[in-house]
């Protein structure tokens, strides 16, 4: 089982959809949650960090579920402009060496 | 505030070349990370840097070495270049947040294909 795990897509939506990814981590220690979005052939770009307690940042919600183990990104009012590949990122152990990077959902806004 | 760079954007080497891929920061940060990215695989961490003087493999090394020269520059070196390290290498730079979070700041890439 790899030790973060993200659905490819892509995920097709029109403008104006709402539209939610899930991450699952195996490490029930990991300890600091991230989403990253990368757009085509550019580097990877901190979307926003998840708390416990879950939190907003304009359009985006992120959501931790520690029980479950699993991370969520949820966009409302989709944009063409949030087409990219969102990338879940899972920090173990306060460690440098054990940041794992999912492989990434596509997602492409339609007009 | 350049932020990461990397040099260089493109490169094409030859099985058995050597190269090194240079990286710097500007933003004080003090570690320093090379990973690679192939498709569908997301990124991979080569070496990573804690702090100057200090170097630690990461997933997959092999075939790699790194250099932390000062705070600002980190390399990476490929000392007999193989088709299979065909693949975008990035370099990230951070410093830790509250909590122990690594927020990582990324380079433009180089895309390194070998023949």
């Amino acid at each position: 089982r790899k030790e973060v795990e993200q659905d490819p897509g892509p995920f097709n939506v029109p403008e104006g959809a709402t539209v939610a990814f899930n991450c699952t981590y195996s490490n029930s220690a990991s300890q600091s949650f991230f989403w990253y979005r990368q757009d085509c052939r550019k580097e990877p770009k901190l979307l926003m960090s998840v708390y416990s307690s879950g939190n907003e940042d304009g359009r985006f919600t992120a959501q931790l579920n520690r029980a479950s183990q699993y991370i969520s990104l949820l966009i409302r009012d989709s944009k063409l402009s949030d087409s990219a590949t969102y990338l879940c990122v899972v920090n173990e152990y306060s460690s440098a060496s054990k940041i794992i990077f999912g492989s990434g959902t596509r997602l492409s806004i339609r007009p | 505030n350049a932020g990461v760079t990397q040099t260089p954007k493109f490169q094409v080497l030859k099985t058995g070349q050597s190269m090194t891929l240079q990286c710097a920061q500007d933003m004080n940060h003090n570690s320093m990370y090379w990973y690679r990215q192939d498709p569908g695989m997301g990124l991979r961490l080569i070496y990573y840097s804690a702090s100057e003087g200090t170097t630690d493999k990461g997933e997959v090394p092999n075939g790699y070495n790194v250099s932390r020269l000062n705070k600002r520059e980190f390399s990476l070196r490929l000392e007999s270049a193989a088709p299979s390290q065909t693949s975008v290498y990035f370099c990230a730079s951070s410093a830790p947040g509250q909590g122990s979070s690594y927020e990582q700041y990324f380079g433009p890439g180089t895309r390194l294909t070998v023949t």
